[in-house]
This record gives C-alpha cells, structure tokens and sequence, in this order.
C-alpha cells in the first residue's frame, strides 16, 4: 500500500519569500508523485508532476520539485512567493499502472501576507 | 477544451434524506474517478470507473452509496439515506485511463455537501 504524510499543515510565510512544503511517501511499488493546489471553492489544479528522468521537476506559477527516492522525498518549493499563492497544497502519488488512483496527503496550507 | 463539470456545486440536507450528484468528464477520457475530501482532509477515492465498468470500490460504503456511468460519459453518485459524516466536498476527476505516463487526472470543482 502507498501512503503519503505532509509534514507541514499550515506554513505562514512573507510576500517575496521562498518556501518549502515537504512531501514524504511510503510504498513497496514503484510510483508517479504529484502536487496539486486548491485554491478556494475551486477543484485541485496540477501544478507538477514527476513520473520518469530527471529529479528536478518543474511546474507552473514558478514551483518546482525535487524527488529524492533514498529519502522518499518529493518536496515543493518556490524562490519567492506571491499573495497569489495563497492556497492549499497537496502532494499525492500514483502506481505505475496505468489508470489507477491518487492517493492524497493531508495537504498543506500556504499563507502569504504583505 | 471543456473542464470536468460537475453540479450541484452546492447540497445542503437533512440526514436520513437522499441525494445525488452529477459529473461529466473532458470529452474522450476513459477514466472517471470520484473522491470524498473530507474538511481537513486529502481526498480519498470512493469509486473508478473505466469506460461503464467499474475498477475500485473499495472504499465505497456501499449500504448507501451507490454509483453508475451509462454508456461510459456521464456519471452520477447517489447516496441515501445521508448521515452527518457524510458532508463533505465531493470531487470528480477523469484522465485518458491510457497506459503508460501521460494519464492526469483532472478536476471538477466539486460539490459541497453539508448534512444536518
């Protein structure tokens, strides 16, 4: 079975700061690992995803990822955040085979203030 | 190209009532998944289906809830009677169910549903 743990529920942090929402996974398969985002009344938007080749993924609105599979790692992170970003994060991991579901992180909430 | 849809967007009832949801997929995708997240909670997969056939239930409460997609577009998820644990935002994803790599799941924007 797969599980995945966030291991921030809430991360406050300052316009233009750079940031950090950690992802760790367990699982005795080999796996696909996503972020999504939520922003509020809305659905989950992927913002990046890691499924093969190099482990520094990059997404949209200036996220990128690092999947570390010694430390089973797949952590988000953003050079300089926006009030924008205000939203709530989720990391999730998939089974290779093909079609199968996401199982979801509890998810972080990332709060931007001026 | 059209999102998932899904609608109500909003249920507010009573327990012990019926309710039901709708959900169509992006034209083409195979797959349709509904997930239950819960306030405080990640989503958690209550049914997949692949085409009309059904792929995961496990996790369904099937003494009250209940799922279906004819003719494999179109799905609805029904549950009755509703309890207070059951509110809810219900979320419904599909993807192109193709093997290998490209299958991303994408979201509808979910119903909220509250029972009182």
């Amino acid at each position: 079975a797969q599980s995945v743990t966030q291991l921030d529920s809430q991360v406050p942090v300052f316009e233009e700061a750079p940031v950090e929402l950690r992802c760790n996974y367990s699982s005795s398969v080999s796996v696909y690992l996503f972020w999504y985002v939520q922003y509020p009344n809305q659905g989950l938007q992927l913002l990046l995803k890691y499924l093969s080749g190099s482990t520094l993924v990059k997404g949209i609105n200036g996220f990128e990822a690092e999947f570390n599979k010694s430390q089973t790692s797949f952590h988000l992170r953003k050079p300089s955040v926006h009030i924008s970003d205000t939203a709530e994060y989720f990391c999730a991991v998939r089974r290779w085979q093909a079609g199968t579901a996401l199982i979801f992180g509890k998810g972080t909430t990332l709060s931007v203030s001026s | 190209e059209a999102g998932v849809a899904q609608s109500p967007r909003y249920k507010i009832i009573e327990k012990r009532q019926s309710v039901a949801f709708w959900c169509n997929p992006i034209s083409g995708h195979a797959t349709l998944y509904w997930y239950q997240q819960i306030l405080g909670q990640g989503p958690k997969l209550l049914i997949q289906f692949q085409n009309n056939g059904v792929v995961d239930d496990s996790q369904l409460p099937k003494d009250r809830f209940s799922a279906e997609r004819l003719k494999g577009v179109d799905s609805t998820l029904k549950i009755q009677p509703a309890k207070l644990e059951d509110s809810a935002v219900y979320l419904c994803a599909s993807s192109l169910g193709l093997a290998g790599l490209s299958d991303t799941q994408y979201f509808g924007p979910g119903t909220r549903l509250t029972v009182l």
